[in-house]
């Protein structure tokens, strides 16, 4: 079946730090991978789309001086939070999905974020 | 411009009752609605998902009713269970050289025993 891998599940980071959580698709390609950040409301907010052989696309109000990617191959990809502050706090999810199959979005477990 | 909508915002039934959370949408390119659930420190789920070609998807207790011309599609859940307390999401993607998923803003579920 397919799997996303997502770590760290839980990660702190002092303030104006940064750090790095990973994603880790098994059982399919992720042509595309999507990141988002889940607000303590529980909305969903796109933060980057990334597809293969493809630019990054970066949602208004995300830059990737702030958060960059990275989607090197088919099954791995990579986002940064520079300089974390407070308002980075929240759950980090990332989103694979095989556009040559069924166009499904499988999540990761989440990188929950915490700065201190 | 919230292109899809979720209602109600919250949902408590009993166990056994059928719980039903209604979806709508703006952008008539969509052309795939999966529904995600998500129990508390999880995360999202997938748990239903349909296509315009059909306006109805049944998977056990859950079945989804969808009415293209309306824009509009609903998650039935039948004999309510408390383990079916959760946040539901409806989403939609269209191939419109976006790739984008859109969700909604959820529905959270309580199922009383």
């Amino acid at each position: 079946g397919a799997l996303v891998y997502q770590y760290p599940r839980r990660t702190i980071c002092k303030s104006g730090t940064s750090m790095r959580m990973e994603c880790q698709a098994v059982g399919f390609q992720a042509t595309s991978v999507a990141w988002y950040r889940q607000s303590p409301q529980k909305t969903f907010e796109l933060i980057a789309l990334s597809t293969v052989n493809s630019a990054i696309k970066y949602e208004q109000n995300f830059t990737q001086e702030k958060f960059p990617i990275s989607h090197p191959n088919l099954s791995f990809s990579s986002m940064t939070v520079l300089n974390a502050y407070l308002e980075d706090r929240g759950l980090y999810l990332c989103g694979a999905t095989d556009w040559g199959g069924k166009n499904t979005l499988y999540f990761g477990a989440g990188t929950r974020l915490s700065v201190l | 411009q919230q292109q899809v909508r979720q209602s109600p915002q919250s949902l408590t039934v009993w166990e056994g009752e059928t719980a039903i959370l209604n979806c709508s949408y703006e952008d008539s390119t969509f052309d795939y609605f999966p529904w995600y659930w998500q129990f508390p420190r999880e995360s999202p789920a997938l748990l239903i998902a349909i296509r315009p070609v059909s306006n109805k998807k049944e998977d056990g207790r859950f079945t989804i009713f969808f009415n293209k011309r309306e824009k509009k599609l609903s998650l039935h859940i039948t004999d309510s269970q408390p383990g079916d307390s959760a946040t539901y999401f409806c989403a939609a993607w269209g191939n419109t050289g976006n790739y984008k998923y859109v969700f909604g803003a959820g529905t959270r579920l309580k199922v009383i025993a």
